[in-house]
């Protein structure tokens, strides 16, 4: 595997479902990021995480949880979402935090909420 | 706070033909700036980007960008599409550090064969 892949690529869920989207990068970065993408809104950011530290959360809902177990792997839990929820999902990482280091992104989860 | 503009929401050129996708941002210092491509179904590809230097840049796939201070614009180009070109094309703008990053809402490119 190389780059960034994010698993499942698809995900139907109900409202009281609880599920995990998960993210892997094989690049040795050290930031790792989820992003949310609805259709005609800009790609919004959700959290980062850099050397498995969350240094920003951006409003969102508690019922996105996310979790960072090392600099390789990032997941986000998912519990009671809303119709409004559904979007594709992104998983990016960067080299780290200390310079403007681009960023790689994953494919993807589709998700959506039923 | 630092933002981007992208005028043209979707644009049709036909196979051969010359590309130019304009990127406005704005932000009081030197940004950084980057172009990434999004096939459908597919996440964000880096084109190319700017931190300082050569003002145009070279990026894959025989694209190219021109940051122009004074216009506050990074508009990228092409000069012969090919119909794989079909895409979602999103401008962004970072500074100091790799987390600020803010996106524009993307320009759609329909190529005609």
């Amino acid at each position: 595997e190389t780059g960034v892949t994010q698993t499942p690529r698809h995900l139907v869920m109900g409202m009281t479902n609880k599920k995990s989207l998960k993210c892997e990068q094989h690049l040795g970065h050290n930031a790792m990021y989820w992003y949310k993408q609805s259709a005609k809104k800009p790609l919004e950011l959700m959290f980062v995480y850099n050397f498995k530290e969350q240094t920003e959360n951006n409003s969102v809902p508690s019922r996105f949880s996310p979790e960072c177990p090392n600099s390789s792997h990032l997941f986000l839990h998912l519990h009671t979402l809303q119709p409004e929820d559904s979007a594709l999902y992104l998983c990016a990482s960067s080299q780290d935090l200390r310079g403007p280091y681009e960023q790689y992104f994953g494919p993807g989860t589709r998700l959506t909420v039923t | 706070a630092q933002s981007v503009t992208q005028p043209d929401i979707h644009i049709t050129v036909s196979e051969g033909a010359s590309l130019e996708l304009r990127c406005n941002y704005s932000y009081g210092a030197t940004p950084y700036l980057f172009w990434y491509v999004q096939s459908p179904g597919q996440g964000l590809q880096l084109l190319l980007k700017y931190f300082s230097g050569d003002t145009l840049v070279q990026g894959i796939k025989g694209f190219e960008a021109e940051f122009k201070r004074s216009q506050s614009s990074f508009n990228l180009r092409k000069p012969s599409v090919h119909w794989s070109d079909a895409a979602e094309y999103f401008c962004a703008v970072g500074y100091r550090t790799a987390s600020k990053l803010t996106f524009g809402t993307g320009t759609r490119l329909q190529v005609t064969l």
